[in-house]
């Protein structure tokens, strides 16, 4: 069975601070895919990212940062500089190589405080 | 752009009346999915399509189908809604050569 992580359920800080929103995950797949979603008070889920598990280079994009750790099985998010418009909930997904099915985490709900 | 809309943004209905929820994406994919969200559970998947007329259980069926009668359209039916069944309930789309899911601005669902 596939199960995702995320610990934290609420961050709080100040503007221009950066956060890390982390997220485990098991699985027996030896391919998988990660991918983390923004939702906005305005409900839409918004992709961010996929990587697949082959692929453990971390990545950055803007203000926004991905570490992925296949030894620990974490796939953490950072944000920098965090912005007003970062509050948001995030959340960590986990997808089979095949098929249709993604396994979604909690959620993390950030705010950040002008 | 990848557009996926659901016919409502809140619905209030009553325990025992039948529910429709409708979504809508207009980017000619294959795979359609409904999810329901929860404080702390994140979202669970309730059926997804592959084609028209194809249907599958996910995670959370009991009480609710589905309708696919067009590509395009994914309906999900609350037979007869009860105060459980409130919640948030989003609709998603994918093509078939790619893994990400592209979500609708979801509905919110009481049930009194």
């Amino acid at each position: 069975a596939q199960k995702v992580t995320q610990a934290q359920t609420e961050i709080s800080v100040v503007e221009k601070e950066d956060v890390t929103l982390d997220c485990v995950y098991e699985t027996r797949d030896t391919t998988y895919y990660l991918f983390w979603y923004k939702q906005p008070p305005s409900g839409e889920l918004v992709f961010l990212i996929r990587r697949n598990s082959f692929d453990e280079q971390n990545e950055i994009s803007g203000r926004y940062s991905w570490n992925f750790q296949k030894s620990t099985s974490s796939f953490n998010f950072t944000i920098t500089a965090s912005q007003v418009v970062d509050s948001a909930v995030y959340f960590c997904a986990l997808g089979k190589a095949a098929g249709n099915k993604l396994t979604f985490g909690g959620g993390t709900r950030v705010l950040v405080k002008p | 752009d990848v557009k996926v809309t659901q016919s409502s943004r809140y619905l209030v209905k009553r325990t025992g009346e039948k529910v429709f929820l409708e979504c809508v994406q207009d980017m000619d994919h294959e795979n359609m999915f409904w999810y329901r969200q929860d404080p702390g559970l994140g979202l669970r998947l309730i059926y997804f399509s592959y084609d028209v007329k194809m249907k599958e259980k996910g995670d959370i069926p009991e009480g609710y189908s589905v309708s696919r009668e067009k590509k395009e359209r994914f309906s999900l039916i609350l037979e007869s809604a009860s105060t459980n069944q409130t919640s948030m309930y989003l609709c998603a789309s994918r093509p078939t050569r790619l893994l990400t899911q592209y979500f609708g601005p979801g509905t919110r669902l009481l049930v009194l």
